[in-house]
């Protein structure tokens, strides 16, 4: 079975700054990968997808995510974070079945 | 096309009732997934349906249950509700292997 890690529960970070949101999962199988970011009350939505090819994925809001085999990582940046960034944000990786095993999520704070 | 509609978006229960929840996922799409999400657990895998057929399952009890019909709209039933059964629950559909997950915005269920 597949597993996802998320390091970090809760991110602080200043408007305007650097942001990385770390994630590492565990398979002894190709998987693919995602990032969903949840806003209060509402479903997740996909920010980022890999599902081959360049390791370098790049999303939406400005987000991009680096598949690295080696550490199995697939860490989420973004370079400028703004207020409205602030949100949920999840990992998950699924497998050949479809089957799809979520990170317990880490929450993006900005401050002005 | 319209996304993942999931009724009713809000709804509250006494203990020890039953519950009947409903997605209608993206048009063409086979699979539908719900989860529980809750502050303390986070997002949970209750069961998937592909062409009406429960093809995986989480660690649920068994008062959790679903099924999906021939146009692949699925509902999930919880029977004798628990105050902690309270959750966001989430319905996700996708349309195949590769493919990434399209959620619904969730239905909020308050046991009191």
């Amino acid at each position: 079975a597949q597993s996802v890690t998320q390091l970090d529960s809760q991110v602080p970070v200043f408007e305007e700054a650097p942001v990385e949101l770390r994630c590492n999962y565990s398979s002894s199988v190709s998987v693919y990968l995602f990032w969903y970011v949840q806003y209060p009350n509402q479903g997740l939505q996909l920010l980022l997808k890999y599902l081959s090819g360049s390791t370098l994925v790049k999303g939406i809001n400005g987000f991009e995510a680096e598949f690295n085999k080696s550490q199995t990582s697939f860490h989420l940046r973004k370079p400028s974070v703004h207020i409205s960034d602030m949100a949920e944000y999840f990992c998950a990786v699924s497998d050949s079945d479809n089957q799809f095993y979520f990170g317990t999520g880490t929450s993006l704070t900005v401050i002005p | 096309k319209a996304g993942v509609t999931q009724t009713p978006r809000y709804l509250i229960k006494t203990r020890g009732q039953q519950v009947t929840l409903s997605c209608s996922p993206i048009s063409g799409h086979r699979s539908v997934s719900w989860y529980q999400q809750t502050p303390g657990q986070g997002l949970q895998f209750l069961f998937e349906y592909f062409s009406e057929t429960q093809r995986n399952k989480g660690n649920f009890p068994g008062r959790f249950s679903g099924r999906q019909f021939s146009n692949s709209r699925s509902e999930m039933n919880v029977s004798t509700l628990e105050l902690g059964d309270s959750a966001l629950y989430l319905c996700a559909s996708s349309g195949g292997l590769n493919t990434e997950a399209f959620f619904g915005q969730g239905t909020r269920l308050t046991v009191v």
